[in-house]
């Protein structure tokens, strides 16, 4: 069965830094293009950042350039999103989802999230 | 505002059949496929309808998609109570090198 189960979200001030994980399981991970999509709080969903399957070539929304990195360690099985100079508009439920490779494949698998709040 | 645009809201009754529209431009729905997620609210997104119009395993074939030139729709059919939820569309955006989402459409069942 396949599984993804986001970890580390939780309270940050405006300015800071977190790191969240997403544990990979029952599918071959080296093969998937991994994604975080986003949704902030009675709101529609938003994708934030896209990783191929080596890990080489990473694309990005562009309300988080430059502050978010997006990696992947396939040894692990684990997808991460550094999320750096974290403003209010960050706060959201993050979903890491896997498609297929391709511009045109659907996010077939999602987490169930890991809420990220940013506020003082 | 979304890059795709989707009515907010849809109701129907049971039995009934309602359709919720995607309208994108070249560089998305135009260019590329269009897949649809259900997401009960709390919960995550569901892959309802990829490549237009195919179902993955264990959607009901009530619900069925469509596309033509850069609009899309989703069509649901002897609606369900169940069936009440958020639906989203998406397809990959030429100009924004990713993927880009509908606003989402909440269906009611009256």
């Amino acid at each position: 069965e396949v599984q993804l189960v986001e970890s580390g979200g939780g309270l940050v001030q405006p300015g800071g830094s977190l790191r969240l994980s997403c544990a990979a399981s029952g599918f071959r991970f080296s093969s998937f293009w991994m994604h975080w999509v986003r949704q902030s709080p009675g709101k529609g969903l938003e994708w934030v950042s896209l990783i191929y399957t080596g890990g080489t070539t990473t694309l990005y929304a562009d309300s988080v350039k430059g502050r978010f990195t997006i990696s992947r360690d396939n040894a692990k099985n684990t997808l991460y999103l550094q999320m750096n100079s974290l403003r209010a508009e960050d706060t959201a439920v993050y979903y890491c989802a896997r498609s297929g490779g391709g511009t045109d494949s659907g996010f077939d698998s999602w987490g169930p999230g890991t809420l990220v709040r940013v506020s003082s | 505002q979304s890059v795709l645009t989707q009515p907010p809201s849809a109701s129907g009754t049971p039995g009934q059949r309602v359709t919720i529209s995607c309208s994108g431009s070249s560089s998305n729905i135009g260019s590329h496929i269009v897949n649809w997620y259900q997401q009960i609210p709390g919960t995550a997104p569901k892959l309802l309808i990829y490549t237009n119009d195919k179902r993955p395993s264990g959607v009901p074939d009530r619900f069925s998609g469509s596309k033509s030139g850069t609009s899309a729709s989703l069509a649901i059919s002897g609606l369900q109570s169940e069936d009440e939820s958020d639906y989203y569309c998406a397809a990959w955006d030429d100009s924004l090198n990713g993927p880009v989402f509908g606003g989402g459409t909440r269906l009611t069942v009256l």
